[in-house]
């Protein structure tokens, strides 16, 4: 059975600086792999989508990395800024039961001015 | 292009009521998912749908909750005899295909008194 596991669970850090999230699956069987966003009282926001086939993606200050055969998964934010404090959702997409995506708890960001 | 639609975006309802949420997919999309986040608790899969068929409800509890899409309008899940434990936020996804990328909706927060 797929586990997704997001470490830390909160983080607090001062506007400007470098962050990473982590995730990590138990099953490298997977189809992709989604960063999602999620604001208080809010609906997901897609953020990067990497296939299994792929290492890494990027969108503006965001990049993404997988490393499936070890089962991990890392969002690189630079420079951070308050705008970017929300809870961030990594959810695997696993080559069985492609339709069912398994998401973990997410990191709580708060990146104060 | 719209995105996905759900309504309401807040349902109250007394222990012992009925909540019928609803989810209207993004114009071409005709796979359906719904989601359930308990709170600070991630995302769980409980249903996924094409028009007409239910194709995997194993996330569903066993009791009280259906769903359906039928051939014409939006997608609905039902609960029935509401009990605390029920309140969350139910997600709806879509996609064109199965293999494609599932787009969420905004979310219908339940709250049972």
């Amino acid at each position: 059975k797929q586990e997704v596991t997001q470490i830390p669970a909160a983080l607090s850090v001062p506007e400007g600086e470098n962050l990473v999230l982590n995730c990590s699956f138990t099953d490298s069987a997977i189809y992709n792999l989604q960063w999602f966003r999620q604001d208080p009282g809010k609906g997901l926001t897609s953020l990067l989508l990497i296939q299994s086939s792929q290492r890494e993606q990027t969108s503006g200050r965001l990049n993404a990395s997988l490393d499936k055969s070890s089962g991990r998964s890392t969002l690189y934010i630079a420079a951070s800024q308050p705008g970017d404090s929300a809870t961030y959702l990594c959810a695997v997409r696993p080559s069985t039961g492609f339709q069912k995506l398994v998401f973990g708890t997410g990191t709580r960001l708060l990146v104060s001015p | 292009n719209a995105g996905v639609m759900q309504n309401p975006r807040h349902l109250v309802r007394r222990r012992g009521q009925e909540a019928r949420l609803r989810c209207s997919p993004m114009k071409g999309h005709s796979h359906v998912y719904w989601y359930r986040q308990l709170p600070e608790e991630g995302l769980k899969f409980m249903v996924y749908l094409q028009k007409e068929n239910i194709i995997d409800e194993s996330g569903m509890p066993k009791e009280r909750f259906s769903a359906e899409f039928p051939k014409e309008g939006p997608s609905i899940l039902r609960i029935q005899q509401v009990v605390r434990g029920d309140s969350a936020a139910y997600f709806c996804a879509s996609s064109v295909g199965e293999y494609n990328e599932q787009f969420f909706g905004p979310g219908t927060r339940l709250t049972v008194l």
